[in-house]
C-alpha cells in the first residue's frame, strides 16, 4: 500500500529564512503525482505545488520549490524567504492512477518574527 | 473563475440525526472527492465521483453516502450521526481523474455532533 511519511510534526523558522519540510513516499507505481498543500487555521486546503514522477526538473512556484529525489522516494518542500503568513499545517500527498489522493500526517510550521 | 464552494460552512447536529453536505466544483471540473479530517485520524478519503459515477470509496461505514449530479455538483449524506462523525469535511474538485490532475479544495464544512 502507498504511504506518505512526514517525520516533522512541528517546525519553527524565523521570518525571511528558508525552511525545508520533509516528505517520503512508498509506491511501486511508475506513474504518480506528488502534491503539497497548505492548511491555515481557517481549514481550507490550499494547493501549493505539483511534481510528476516523470518530471526531470524540480517543480517551482514562486517561493515554493519541490526537491524531488526519485531514487530516495522523497519530495521535500522548500519555502524560501518565509513570511509570517506561511504559518500553517503543510501536507504532502500522492496520487496514483485509480486511487484517491493519499495524505501524510502533516507538519505544523510556525514562522517567528 | 470561482473556486470550490461548500455549504453549509458550519453545522451542529445531535446523535441519531442525519446531515447532507453540498459541494459545487470549479466550473468545468468533472471529478469531485470528499475527505474527512479529524485530529486523531488526519485526512481520510471518503469517496470520489466522476461523471455521476462513484469511482472510488474509502473505508467508511454505509452510513456515509454520496452522489454527483449532471452539473458535477455533489452531495454527501451521513445518516444516524455518531459523536465520532464530528469533523471537518472537505470537498475537492479536479478536471478529470488523471494522476496529474490537481485537486482543488473548498473551505470545508465543520460538523459538530452533540
Amino acid at each position: 500500500a502507498q504511504k506518505i511519511t512526514q517525520t516533522q510534526p512541528g517546525m519553527f523558522v524565523q521570518e525571511k529564512e528558508a525552511v525545508t519540510l520533509d516528505c517520503t513516499y512508498d509506491t511501486s507505481d511508475q506513474s504518480y503525482g506528488l502534491f503539497w498543500y497548505k492548511q491555515p487555521s481557517s481549514g481550507e486546503m490550499i494547493f501549493l505545488i505539483y511534481q510528476g514522477s516523470y518530471d526531470e526538473q524540480n517543480a517551482t512556484e514562486g517561493r515554493y520549490s519541490l526537491n524531488f529525489q526519485k531514487a530516495r522516494k522523497s519530495a521535500n518542500l522548500v519555502i524560501s524567504a518565509s513570511q509570517l503568513g506561511d504559518s500553517a499545517m503543510y501536507f504532502c500527498a500522492m496520487s496514483r492512477s485509480g486511487y484517491a489522493l493519499n495524505f501524510g500526517k502533516g507538519t505544523s510550521l510556525l514562522v517567528t518574527p | 473563475k470561482a473556486g470550490v464552494t461548500q455549504t453549509p460552512r458550519y453545522l451542529i447536529k445531535t446523535r441519531g440525526q442525519q446531515v447532507t453536505l453540498s459541494c459545487s466544483p470549479i466550473s468545468g471540473h468533472r471529478s469531485v472527492s470528499w475527505y474527512q479530517q479529524t485530529p486523531g485520524q488526519g485526512l481520510q478519503f471518503l469517496f470520489e465521483y466522476f461523471s455521476e459515477t462513484q469511482r472510488n470509496k474509502g473505508n467508511f461505514p454505509g452510513r456515509f453516502s454520496g452522489r454527483q449530479f449532471s452539473n458535477s455538483r455533489s452531495e454527501m449524506n451521513v445518516s444516524t450521526l455518531e459523536l465520532g462523525d464530528s469533523a471537518l469535511y472537505l470537498c475537492a474538485s479536479s478536471l478529470l481523474l488523471a494522476v496529474t490532475d490537481t485537486q482543488y479544495f473548498g473551505p470545508g464544512t465543520r460538523l459538530t455532533v452533540l
